[in-house]
């Protein structure tokens, strides 16, 4: 296991595109957590799953983000009509239940035009 | 709220110089704190952590950070910087449930040779 995988690493879509991303956690880590990173900022927390149970969305993850875990292994994120603000660094990190310990993906960079 | 701040946004040291960045961190209980490092384009990698114990704690790649609790502070050293330690620098703390982190804004450090 190389460890959590993003896909795909880049990607342009006009204003008003659906995109979607996929990570590949850590396969024993049961976490899987999103996180969004724009310019000059640190990552904030969007949501993140306990196997395929979504336990938590900030408030940050408007209803045109959805996130998917169907059998606990990968993720997806669902970014419906997108708009110049959703362009960032999104994200992905697994971890074990209680584990204080998240791995990181290299991210995907999205960006709206 | 808790929160982490970085109160530098650049820094530039001249390699083989010491390096300090700073992290003041707002949390009610004995919080758990990270450095981690961000190569351009790239994901988080974990530097050190702190949970409890032995107040200075040793990381990779040479890096150390002190945790003090009159100052609220957890602030990273490293002796002698290395052009290849320049990067964008994040402090981050466990945040409620699930084990979210909460990020500082980031210090990016420039080495000069």
């Amino acid at each position: 296991d190389t460890g959590v995988s993003q896909d795909p690493r880049h990607k342009i879509t006009k204003r008003g595109q659906n995109v979607t991303f996929r990570c590949d956690p850590i396969s024993e880590h049961n976490r899987l957590y999103w996180y969004r990173q724009t310019l000059g900022q640190g990552p904030e927390f969007l949501t993140y799953f306990q196997n395929e149970a979504q336990l938590e969305k900030s408030r940050l993850l408007s209803d045109r983000f959805s996130a998917e875990r169907p059998k606990g292994s990968f993720s997806t994120l669902e970014i419906q009509r997108t708009e110049q603000g959703d362009s960032a660094m999104y994200l992905c990190a697994s971890s074990f239940a209680g584990g204080t310990e998240a791995f990181f993906g290299q991210g995907t960079r999205l960006t709206v035009v | 709220a808790q929160s982490v701040t970085q109160p530098d946004i650049h820094i530039t040291v001249s390699e083989g110089a010491s390096l300090e960045l700073r992290c003041n961190y707002s949390y009610g209980a004995t919080p758990y704190l990270f450095w981690y490092v961000q190569s351009p384009g790239q994901g988080l990698q974990l530097l050190l952590k702190y949970f409890s114990g032995d107040t200075l704690v040793q990381g990779i790649k040479g890096f150390e950070a002190e945790f003090k609790r009159s100052q609220s502070s957890f602030n990273l050293r490293k002796p002698s910087v290395h052009w290849s330690d320049a990067a964008e620098y994040f402090c981050a703390g466990l945040t409620g449930g699930g084990n979210k982190l909460t990020f500082g804004t980031g210090t990016q450090l420039k080495v000069e040779l």
